[in-house]
């Protein structure tokens, strides 16, 4: 079945510490792909896209995304996290039919 | 502030109780969407318009019914609802269907 699948519910990192949020999918054709971030109580802000071209992608916040084909993975990564950073992440793709599917989500918790 | 304006942000309603949900887009976009955000589920696309015509419905009960009178504004008409649609409902527009999107702050509502 076509599916976004986000394998990590719920990650805590320290502050400072370095950051991978998984995200796979699978559908027959590279879609589009973007990573979507949501604060408590608030709409999804988009971070970054890939449409093609370059498969690292940066985005807002010091965030940036790899796009690997052959693991059908488009994984978002963040250097140093800060406290600001913790809230719910979202990996979603494209599809020609007019639809956007989005993961289940992953929630970012930043220890001290 | 994303150019997404979303009314109400909350909202209390009966089930036997008839209400819209407002959305409306200042960036000059062809497609807006209505999703549906539960506790512990993905986003559900609910209705995609793209040059104010719906292109997608994927399966919506009929006590949500959709109206875009235009490409800057998108409703939600609400009737008989059930507790079990009790969520967040956002609202999202995109310059063409399945690119990136831009969403409101969305609507908390409660059916009691």
């Amino acid at each position: 079945a076509q599916s976004v699948t986000q394998p990590d519910i719920h990650i805590t990192v320290s502050e400072g510490a370095s950051l991978e949020l998984r995200c796979n999918y699978s559908y027959g054709a590279t879609p589009y792909l973007f990573w979507y971030v949501q604060s408590p109580g608030q709409g999804l802000q988009l971070l970054l896209k890939y449409f093609s071209g370059d498969t690292l992608v940066q985005g807002i916040k010091g965030f940036e995304a790899e796009f690997k084909r052959s693991q059908s993975s488009f994984n978002l990564r963040k250097p140093s996290v800060h406290w600001s950073d913790a809230a719910e992440y979202f990996c979603a793709v494209g599809l020609n039919n007019n639809d956007m599917r989005f993961g289940a989500g992953t929630r970012l918790t930043v220890k001290p | 502030e994303t150019g997404v304006t979303q009314t109400p942000r909350h909202l209390v309603m009966g089930m036997t109780n008839k209400k819209s949900l407002k959305c409306e887009q200042h960036l000059g976009h062809n497609a807006m969407y209505w999703y549906k955000q539960s506790a512990k589920k993905p986003l559900e696309l609910m209705f995609v318009y793209s040059l104010e015509e719906r292109v997608e419905n994927n399966s919506v009960p009929s006590r949500f019914s959709p109206e875009c009178p235009n490409s800057s504004h998108l409703f939600l008409h609400l009737h008989t609802l059930q507790p079990e649609d009790s969520a967040l409902y956002l609202c999202a527009s995109s310059q063409e269907a399945n690119t990136e999107a831009f969403f409101g702050q969305g609507t908390r509502l409660t059916v009691v």
